[in-house]
């Protein structure tokens, strides 16, 4: 079974159009949730780091909150330069390596 | 600038040939980490090591082989064992024992012709 699952697995947007990703995970003792922006044969860049069912964390047009089981990402307004996959991952407790779901696609058209 | 930077970007390897990954970070970072990416599918974790000549397999490691001799340094060797080798590798680091975010470098495409 997955720990962290990422839904949709593509999203298609209009210019403008508003949406949200969702990331759902399922380990027991979570220290923190980070969500990643990567560009096609380009490394992941950070984005994120959430660590508290509640916590909310804004850039631009980009908002990240999280729950007990689920953290969004919202993007307001999109523009075709935020099309890119946008990957979550978590960190369980200890010092364990950064645990990735599948990502999202997401494309904006003008 | 700090950073972490891999090389070659692109690497095609013969039938039955081992080939190595550089990776370099200069951040000063403990821990070093080797995820492998297929299309369709997220990060999966193949090696990490947070301190020097010491390493831990992560859930894809056959076929796979690291070292780690200095600090700033974790090459990754993809061995003839691995019969799907064709991917985009990725290393990271991040510091322990501190929840924080793991940096990235911009990977190395992998074909096997």
């Amino acid at each position: 079974e997955d720990q962290v699952t990422q839904s949709p697995e593509a999203l298609r947007l209009q210019e403008g159009e508003s949406s949200s990703l969702n990331c759902s995970y399922t380990v027991s003792g979570l220290r923190g949730l980070f969500w990643y922006r990567q560009d096609p044969g380009k490394g992941p860049e950070f984005l994120f780091t959430l660590y508290s069912a509640g916590e909310e964390k804004e850039k631009e047009r980009l908002k990240a909150t999280l729950t007990k089981k689920e953290s969004f990402l919202h993007i307001t307004a999109p523009k075709p330069e935020d099309s890119a996959t946008y990957l979550c991952a978590v960190q369980e407790t200890g010092n364990t390596p950064l645990v990735f779901g599948k990502g999202t696609r997401l494309s904006v058209i003008a | 600038d700090g950073g972490i930077t891999q090389s070659p970007k692109y690497l095609f390897r013969k039938e039955g040939q081992n080939v190595t990954l550089s990776c370099e970070q200069n951040l000063n970072h403990d821990a070093m980490y080797w995820y492998r990416q297929d299309p369709g599918q997220g990060l999966r974790l193949i090696y990490y090591s947070q301190i020097v000549n010491d390493f831990q397999k992560g859930d894809i490691a056959e076929g796979y082989s690291v070292s780690r001799e200095k600090k700033e340094s974790f090459p990754l060797t993809v061995t003839s064992a691995q019969k799907n080798p064709t991917a985009f590798y990725l290393c990271a680091s991040s510091i322990i024992g501190a929840v924080t975010e793991a940096f990235f470098g911009q990977g190395t495409r992998l074909t096997v012709v």
